[in-house]
């Protein structure tokens, strides 16, 4: 089974509108994190946003927000307010294992994503 | 505050060839990973090192990769022998003792021909 799915290949979002990157996981380590990347054209992957499997509250970083739904194994990425800065493709990704230990760390596929002015 | 660097940014070379590559990780940082991500593609694990302890290898490493972090500081990935499927994007990214996020550099794009 594949542990990180992304299932939207594209995705439109007029500017200055919001959209919802969709990602499920899939791990039965009761310790985890999830992250989100952004990859412009450019090729460097930049972070976004980490939510811990044991936070309580969804995370946020400025426009950002992780949509974090435990018991339905989904970390959606919220973009508020979106740019035209913002086209670019958006990675998924998981990390098992305690937190301050080993990295090793799974992507998605991703999802491009594309603001129209 | 300098991120990572990655040497050289691109990369073009003929099949048989052998190639390597740099990775300078954020300072301080003392874990130091590799990934490859080929077209339409996430990043994969390929290696990982803490300090200059090379602690996991990704079975995608064959026996003509090799990686080095010779002082716990930059990090060197050799291609042996390059083939067509080697073509890729290598990324390097470093992480702190302690944390959970890994920074990533801006990628050596490898093609072979």
């Amino acid at each position: 089974a594949q542990k990180i799915t992304q299932t939207q290949p594209g995705m439109f979002v007029q500017e200055k509108e919001a959209v919802t990157l969709d990602c499920t996981y899939d791990t039965s380590d009761p310790s985890y994190g999830l992250f989100w990347y952004k990859q412009p054209s450019s090729g460097e992957m930049i972070f976004l946003i980490y939510q811990g499997s044991y936070d309580q509250q969804n995370a946020t970083e400025g426009r950002y927000s992780l949509n974090f739904q435990k018991a339905r194994k989904s970390a959606n990425l919220v973009i508020s307010a979106s740019q035209l800065g913002d086209s670019a493709m958006y990675f998924c990704a998981m990390r098992e294992g305690g937190s301050g230990g080993y990295q090793k760390v799974t992507f998605g596929i991703g999802t491009k994503l594309q603001v129209i002015p | 505050d300098t991120g990572v660097s990655q040497d050289p940014r691109h990369k073009i070379t003929k099949r048989g060839q052998n190639v390597t590559f740099r990775c300078d990780p954020i300072s301080e940082h003392n874990r130091l990973y590799w990934y490859r991500q080929t077209l339409g593609q996430g990043p994969e694990f390929l290696t990982y090192f803490q300090n200059e302890a090379q602690l996991e290898k990704s079975r995608l490493l064959s026996d003509r990769f090799s990686a080095e972090r010779p002082k716990g500081s930059f990090s060197t990935l050799e291609i042996q022998r390059t083939e067509q499927g080697d073509s890729a994007m290598y990324l390097c990214a470093s992480s702190d003792r302690g944390e959970d996020t890994q920074y990533f550099g801006p990628g050596t794009r490898l093609t072979v021909l």
